[in-house]
């Protein structure tokens, strides 16, 4: 079946314009997870949803980073007026939910570049 | 949430066991111990979890100290597609925080023929 599905692959924007990151999860999973990846380092979470409802954004990094999954399945990380330091790998994940185990299934990534 | 100590790399020879170390001296008794691991510029990949008892699948056993201060990730015959960057989490259950994965630096596994 199909996994985690991310768009666009690869982003190159400029500096101040905002960007809009697309995540397609597994069909039927519950809860989906946003997370940064900087080179040689291992990702950073940000935010995740359970259905439509954000439970966790404690790691987005300002007010500039938002994601929103208005009918609980594809979700957007939106960043306003990109900055350099913004340049990284974005990679989502879902997983189906449950309390006691929860294995997330990660998609390619958005590789972000901002000139 | 706890925080975990893997060492930086290693090296295993193909068809070894590859056995990867993994310190949790400051995990709780609700947080289980999870293993994911990331070849080149793949996402990460869960491998195997457990909370107190020895978990075993088709990828990889997890042994887990009584104390469960730390554990062992083996992999039993390591190949040349074992060769990835290893990462040991400890995860809380039950909570709001149930959600995130906490990455470290994790330990760049090389499989050599």
């Amino acid at each position: 079946g199909a996994g985690v599905s991310q768009s666009p692959r690869y982003k190159v924007t400029k500096r101040g314009q905002d960007v809009a990151l697309r995540c397609d999860p597994i069909s039927g999973h519950v809860s989906l997870y946003w997370y940064r990846q900087a080179l040689g380092q291992g990702p950073e979470f940000l935010t995740y949803f359970n259905y439509e409802a954000q439970q966790d954004k404690s790691g987005l990094p300002n007010d500039r980073f938002s994601a929103e999954r208005p009918e609980g399945s594809i979700s957007t990380l939106t960043i306003q007026r990109t900055e350099q330091r913004d340049s990284a790998m974005y990679r989502c994940a879902s997983s189906s939910g449950g309390v006691s185990y929860n294995e997330q299934f990660f998609g390619p990534g958005t590789r972000l570049t901002v000139l | 949430d706890a925080k975990t100590t893997q060492p930086p790399s290693m090296d295993c020879a193909e068809g070894r066991a590859a056995n990867l170390p993994c310190n949790h001296s400051t995990i709780s008794g609700n947080e289980y111990v999870y293993w994911y691991r990331q070849i080149h510029s793949q996402g990460p990949q869960y491998i195997i979890h457990g909370l107190k008892n020895n978990e075993t699948n088709e990828m990889a056993s997890l042994i887990i100290t009584e104390d469960r201060k730390s554990s062992t990730l083996i992999l039993p015959h390591a190949t040349l597609r074992d060769t990835a960057v290893y990462y040991c989490i400890v995860r809380v259950a039950g909570t709001d925080s149930w959600g995130k994965l906490q990455f470290g630096a994790g330990t760049q596994v090389v499989v050599t023929p």
